[in-house]
């Protein structure tokens, strides 16, 4: 089936500086893949939408200055947290489309816990 | 646009007990319905999807969901819960036809007890 890598599990970075996440899609081609925020004990938010070989799509209130997303390939979509602050401590989930599934895939990566002290 | 509504934050159930998880949707347009499971700390794992056809769609591991349009709902089920069933469960909807994001509702945390 379906795999998606989301690296690393888990960072902790300092205040100030910037941490890139990276997801994969194992063994399939992924022309779009989906970042997500969760904060505890919370519901999954949309961040942005990443298309392969364009410009991602932010959601309102998401800083497209903060919270870079680069699709360079058809498997590999980055999010990168520049000058992280405290506040952006969070878990970050990645999520692929399958396109060529006519059963609407979408498969989650395993999320990315950020502390940022 | 649409929404979900997730009824529930918390369910607790003991072990062999039957669990209902209540989901509520609000779309202009035809939608695909799915239920998620996420355990602590990881990502989220497909437990079933509707899309078309039979409204009652099945999970290997024992969960069901029907899909009753004329209530938007997509409420899952399962006749007899284990421990491992333990995890927060999310229902999640995409506009059938062309849209491709999924709006996800708040998650109900299911806590099996022996």
């Amino acid at each position: 089936g379906a795999v998606v890598s989301q690296h690393p599990s888990r960072v902790i970075c300092k205040s100030g500086t910037s941490v890139k996440i990276e997801c994969r899609s194992l063994d399939f081609q992924a022309t779009t893949m989906f970042w997500y925020r969760q904060f505890p004990k919370q519901s999954l938010m949309l961040m942005a939408t990443s298309n392969e070989g364009s410009k991602a799509t932010y959601e309102q209130g998401v800083e497209k200055d903060k919270f870079l997303i680069n699709h360079a390939s058809l498997t590999l979509s980055t999010l990168t947290v520049t000058s992280a602050h405290p506040e952006d401590s969070s878990f970050y989930i990645c999520s692929a489309r399958d396109t060529k599934q006519p059963n609407y895939g979408y498969t989650f990566g395993s999320g990315t816990r950020l502390t940022v002290v | 646009a649409q929404s979900v509504t997730q009824l529930d934050s918390q369910v607790p159930v003991f072990e062999e007990a039957p669990v209902e998880l209540r989901c509520n949707y609000s779309s202009s347009v035809s939608v695909y319905l799915f239920w998620y499971v996420q355990y602590p700390n990881q990502g989220l794992q497909l437990l079933l999807k509707y899309l078309s056809g039979s409204t009652l769609v099945k999970s290997i591991n024992g969960f069901e969901a029907e899909f009753n349009k004329s209530q938007t709902s997509f409420h899952l089920r399962k006749p007899s819960v284990h421990i491992s069933d333990t995890a927060e469960y999310f229902c999640a909807v995409t506009p059938g036809a062309a849209g491709n994001k999924l709006t996800f509702g708040g998650g109900t945390r299911v806590l099996v007890k022996p």
